[in-house]
Order: structure tokens, then C-alpha cells, then sequence
């Protein structure tokens, strides 16, 4: 069974600075995908960003970028430069992707709620 | 290119009642997937729809169920209501293959 771990449950950083939020994950499955989801008040779930168990490379997306480490089995979610706007519970997730997608379902972690001040 | 939809995004219901929850994917996304988020047991998957068959399904009771029509355009109806369905639907979109998964702006339930 898929398990994904996000040890930190909240996290304040100051506007500007970058941040590093925690993410381990379990999984039997040699082929999944790690993703990032932005939650603020409002409930809507953003995506961030996503990797692929077979990249080579770490993703990355503007300010976002996915440090993965396979081995270790963590997929930490690095923002650089925080806005005050990046204030919101951020949640890591993981996919099998079989050839058919037949378990195509995201666990998610409880997730971490960053606080940027000012 | 337009992101997911959900209609409506805010319903109040009575125990006992039935509630349809609609979900219109990104244009050329074949999956759809249900998502019941609440503050107690977090975000769970309820099942996921590809090409209108469902793939796979969630620890829930019979009362919930979904279909997806031929346009990807999905629904889900949970049968009568209780007190403790009351959460954030969230529904995603994606290909079905690897890659991305869009989120919704969900649908809050309020059970009374």
C-alpha cells in the first residue's frame, strides 16, 4: 500500500526567504508519480508541480522546484524567494501509473500549513 | 485553455435527502476522479472514472456513486444523506496516463 508522510504540520517562514517543506512516501510500485498541491482558505486545490519516478531530472516550475530523492524515498517541495501569498496548507501526493493507469488513484499526505510573515 | 469545473460549489442538505454533484474535466482529459475532504480524516479517494468506466473505487459505502457520460463530463450522487458526509467534494482531471491532475474548485456539502 501507497503512504505518504509529511512531517511537519505547520511552518512560518519570512516573506522573501525559501523554504523547504517535507514529503517521504512508500510504495511497492516501480513506476508513480510524486505531486504538490497549494490549498489556501478559499479550498481549491492548485497544482504545483509533479515527477515522474523515472526523470532523470528534479521538476521544477517557477519558484517551485521538487528535490527527489529516489533512494531515500522523499520528494521535498522547495519555494524559493516566499510570497505572502504562498501562506496555504500544502499537501504532497503519489500515484501509481501502471501501463493502463488500473490503480489510478493520488494518496495524499495530512499536509503542512505555511505561514509567511511579513 | 479552461480548468475543471464543479456545480454548484455550495449545497445544504437534510439527513435522509440525495445530492448530484457535477464535474466538467479540462477539454481532452479522459479521467475524472472524486475526492471527499474533511478536517477529520483528510483527503480521500471516493473512485475515478476513465473513457466512462470506473477504474477504481474507495473505501466508501454504497451510498455513494458516480458515472461519467461521453463528453468526460462526470457526476457523482450520494444517496441518503448523513451527518457526516458533510465535507468538500473535490474532483480531478487528468489524461488517465502519467503526468498532471488538475483539481477543481470543489463542491462544499452541508448536511443538516
Amino acid at each position: 500500500a501507497q503512504k505518504i508522510t509529511q512531517t511537519q504540520p505547520g511552518m512560518f517562514v519570512q516573506e522573501k526567504e525559501a523554504v523547504t517543506l517535507d514529503c517521504t512516501y512508500d510504495t511497492s510500485d516501480p513506476s508513480y508519480g510524486l505531486f504538490w498541491y497549494k490549498q489556501p482558505s478559499s479550498g481549491e486545490m492548485i497544482f504545483l508541480i509533479y515527477q515522474g519516478s523515472y526523470d532523470q531530472q528534479n521538476a521544477t516550475e517557477g519558484r517551485y522546484s521538487l528535490n527527489f530523492q529516489k533512494a531515500r524515498k522523499s520528494a521535498n517541495l522547495v519555494i524559493s524567494a516566499s510570497q505572502l501569498g504562498d501562506s496555504a496548507m500544502y499537501f504532497c501526493a503519489m500515484r501509481e501509473e501502471r501501463s493502463g493507469g488500473s490503480n489510478y488513484k493520488l494518496t495524499f499526505g495530512k499536509g503542512t500549513l505555511l505561514t509567511v510573515n511579513p | 485553455k479552461a480548468g475543471v469545473t464543479q456545480t454548484p460549489r455550495y449545497l445544504i442538505k437534510t439527513r435522509g435527502q440525495q445530492v448530484t454533484l457535477s464535474c466538467s474535466p479540462i477539454s481532452g482529459h479522459r479521467s475524472v476522479s472524486w475526492y471527499q475532504q474533511t478536517p477529520g480524516q483528510g483527503l480521500q479517494f471516493l473512485f475515478e472514472y476513465f473513457s466512462e468506466t470506473q477504474r477504481n473505487k474507495g473505501n466508501f459505502p454504497g451510498r455513494f456513486s458516480g458515472r461519467q457520460f461521453s463528453n468526460s463530463r462526470s457526476e457523482m450522487n450520494v444517496s441518503t444523506l448523513e451527518l457526516g458526509d458533510s465535507a468538500l467534494y473535490l474532483c480531478a482531471s487528468s489524461t488517465g496516463l502519467a503526468g498532471e491532475q488538475y483539481f477543481g474548485p470543489g463542491t462544499r456539502l452541508t448536511v443538516t
